[in-house]
């Protein structure tokens, strides 16, 4: 019973392209929602967050969308740099529980 | 300007044993959390704590684990009678309020 999904395991971009990570979710609770980027043996390190009663937020090269009719979001990164290339998670906040809810996590190459 | 701090870094145990996992929170948070990640998943929320306070142990084993967070030291997490399906990457994480969190390095436990 996966509430957080990311269904793209890797992802595969240009440098100085634009790379676009999707998150679906099912539990309508959840009000907060946070990207995070993960290199091998370290700790998740906090990106940008949204909350549910906005539809956007941008932090510099980062932009997250959310569409709550749709449950879905979505964290655009332009442009792509070498140092993006990592392992992107997507979670939640509500829902019941006081943890996040995260997905499997999509990784990022960013090509040459 | 420390971080979320985790030791040991990497803890080995036969089967049978005990393990225990420290965390002390960034400078200034009073909210702990527990996570667990397995290869090639997400993190998984185990416990939220506060000072002497557990919040939240939705998502901790019924059996072996437990976790505390004392008015002094740091907050432990203790797993006794280790079996191999515990061997996973043991992520803390901490909060100024309920929101963003920002994680520690990681205890990787390997049970033998």
């Amino acid at each position: 019973d996966q509430q957080v999904k990311q269904n793209s395991p890797s992802l595969s971009v240009q440098e100085g392209r634009i790379s676009i990570l999707n998150c679906d979710y099912t539990n309508s609770m959840f009000d907060y929602f946070l990207w995070y980027k993960k290199y091998p043996a370290e700790g998740p390190t906090f990106l940008i967050s949204i909350s549910s009663i906005k539809d956007k937020n941008e932090d510099g090269r980062f932009t997250v969308f959310l569409n709550k009719s749709a449950k879905h979001l979505s964290l655009h990164i332009v442009p792509s740099q070498p140092g993006d290339s990592a392992v992107y998670f997507c979670a939640a906040m509500g829902g019941g529980a006081d943890g996040l809810t995260f997905g499997k996590g999509t990784h990022l190459i960013i090509q040459p | 300007n420390a971080g979320v701090m985790q030791n040991p870094r990497h803890l080995v145990r036969r089967r049978g044993q005990e393990a225990r996992l420290r965390c002390s929170p960034m400078k200034g948070h009073s909210h702990v959390y527990w996570y667990r990640q397995l290869p090639e998943e997400g993190l998984k929320f185990m416990v939220y704590l506060q000072k002497e306070n557990i919040i939240d142990e939705s998502g901790m084993p019924k059996e072996r684990f437990s976790a505390e967070f004392p008015k002094e030291g740091p907050s432990i997490l203790r797993i006794q009678q280790v079996v191999r399906g515990d061997s996973a990457a043991y992520f803390c994480a901490s909060s100024l309020r309920l929101g963003e969190q920002y994680f520690g390095p990681g205890t990787r436990l390997t049970v033998t």
